[in-house]
């Protein structure tokens, strides 16, 4: 299995900043993917992370609101951008493909942002 | 459209089995996936089936029928450690990429 990291892994922000989230795996992995668990609730898919190329965002999920940049097969940031309490949730990083398997996919331990 | 299904509560006794189910409609199915989740920490991979029948790990067993789009875990032996929420998600390559679609999970309470 992959080990994820996740930085940082906790942030108490202020309405209207940003704030990047890192996302470092210890193997090259095809595929990543950044999740949003709201209070309560289970896991939504914001995007999917391309080496060499542009995000791939889910509907309700934009560009400018959520910024990806994916510079090689180990790494990847997530930026919440103009930060509102809306925004207040679990961020998670999760990879797939690791050593060619596509049974499995793992997620990082987390991000837990709140915004004031 | 995409829709997942699993009942939002269940409860049990220790050392009992039980059963969660979950009932799917995707685009693209490319197999489906259970997780463990403990309060406050990140999704723990239980389990991944994309063939029909069962698939057996220890305490933990996860069945699928793709025909039905029906899916279920099945816990023995149960412990206290294993109150918890238990999401199915399900591989939809819709779009080229394989990435999951989760359910809302089910809240599991082991009791003595």
């Amino acid at each position: 299995s992959a080990v994820i990291s996740q930085k940082p892994s906790r942030d108490i922000c202020q309405r209207g900043t940003s704030l990047t989230i890192q996302c470092q795996v210890d193997s090259q992995v095809t595929m990543m993917f950044w999740y949003r668990q709201q209070p309560g609730q289970s896991l939504t898919l914001i995007a999917t992370a391309n080496q060499g190329s542009e995000a791939t965002y889910e509907s309700g999920f934009v560009i400018d609101k959520f910024p990806i940049s994916r510079p090689n097969l180990t790494f990847s940031t997530l930026t919440v951008s103009n930060m509102s309490p809306e925004d207040s949730s679990i961020y998670l990083c999760s990879v797939g493909g690791t050593g060619g398997s596509y049974n499995e996919q793992f997620f990082g331990p987390g991000t837990r942002l709140t915004v004031l | 459209g995409q829709n997942i299904d699993q009942p939002t509560e269940m409860t049990a006794t220790e050392g009992a089995i039980v059963q969660i189910n979950c009932t799917y409609q995707t685009s693209g199915f490319n197999g489906l996936f259970w997780y463990q989740q403990h309060a406050g920490e990140a999704p723990t991979f239980l389990s991944y089936n994309v063939l029909d029948g069962l698939e057996e790990k220890g305490r933990f067993s996860s069945f699928l029928s793709r025909s039905k789009g029906y899916s279920y875990l099945l816990l023995k032996e149960l412990q206290m450690k294993d109150s918890a929420s238990y999401l199915c998600a399900v591989r939809d390559q819709g779009g080229g990429y394989n990435k999951l679609i989760f359910g809302a999970g089910t809240r599991l309470a082991v009791h003595p």
